[in-house]
């Protein structure tokens, strides 16, 4: 079966900071990959998706960025993270038309 | 533009009365239709989907939705709700955008109170 791991379940880090979250896929190939966002325990904003390694798309121009080095790997990242960088990060996964699959998420606080 | 609308921020239902969560939605095409449902500091849960078929689908915990092509909805419905059911709660839509690439569009979420 099918499985999405997702690390670190909380974070708090200072302003100006880097920061790197990892999320894995297993039990499945060439998946399509998701990073959303969600502040204040509501709407999710979508971040990045890719659909292959390699091949990342920005919805929203920010201070993160994506990379997917294998198949099954996705990682968000920031150089210097900013206080309106809190909230909560979800990772998902899906293949073709069917439902996503998500990640326990992480839960980033910015002091 | 392509979206889903679920218009009630908060839903509030007595223990052991049906419950109904709204849904619309605005895609081209014909529409792949999700719920998902989020309890506090976790990731979502997929609950059903509708793709093709019956317009009556059901899920897991009880619920069903039930899609409704011309009124453009996909409302979630439960007989009998539990405490246990209050939650914040998702509906997405798989719409195709520029590039061939298809993805979720969630909703802004609803969420459900059930008081004992």
């Amino acid at each position: 079966s099918q499985t999405i791991h997702q690390w670190p379940a909380t974070l708090v880090q200072p302003v100006g900071s880097p920061l790197s979250l990892e999320c894995t896929v297993e039990g499945t190939s060439n998946p399509n990959l998701y990073w959303y966002r969600q502040a204040a325990g509501r709407g999710l904003q979508l971040l990045f998706y890719s659909v292959g390694i390699g091949q990342i798309s920005s919805e929203v121009p920010q201070n993160l960025s994506a990379s997917r080095p294998q198949d099954r790997q996705f990682i968000l990242s920031s150089k210097k993270l900013l206080l309106s960088d809190s909230g909560f990060y979800l990772c998902a996964w899906d293949r073709g038309q069917s439902e996503a699959f998500f990640g326990q998420g992480t839960r980033l606080t910015v002091v | 533009a392509q979206s889903v609308a679920q218009p009630e921020d908060q839903v509030n239902v007595a223990e052991g009365n049906p419950l109904t969560v709204k849904c619309t939605y605005s895609v081209s095409g014909n529409p792949y239709l999700f719920w998902y449902v989020q309890y506090p500091n976790r990731g979502l849960q997929f609950l059903l989907k509708y793709i093709t078929g019956d317009n009556l689908v059901k899920g897991s915990y009880g619920f069903e939705a039930e899609f409704n092509k011309s009124q453009t909805s996909f409302h979630l419905k439960k007989p009998s709700a539990l405490v246990s059911d209050s939650a914040l709660y998702f509906c997405a839509v798989r719409a195709r955008f520029s590039g061939g690439y298809n993805k979720l569009i969630f909703g802004a979420g609803t969420r459900l109170a059930v008081h004992p």
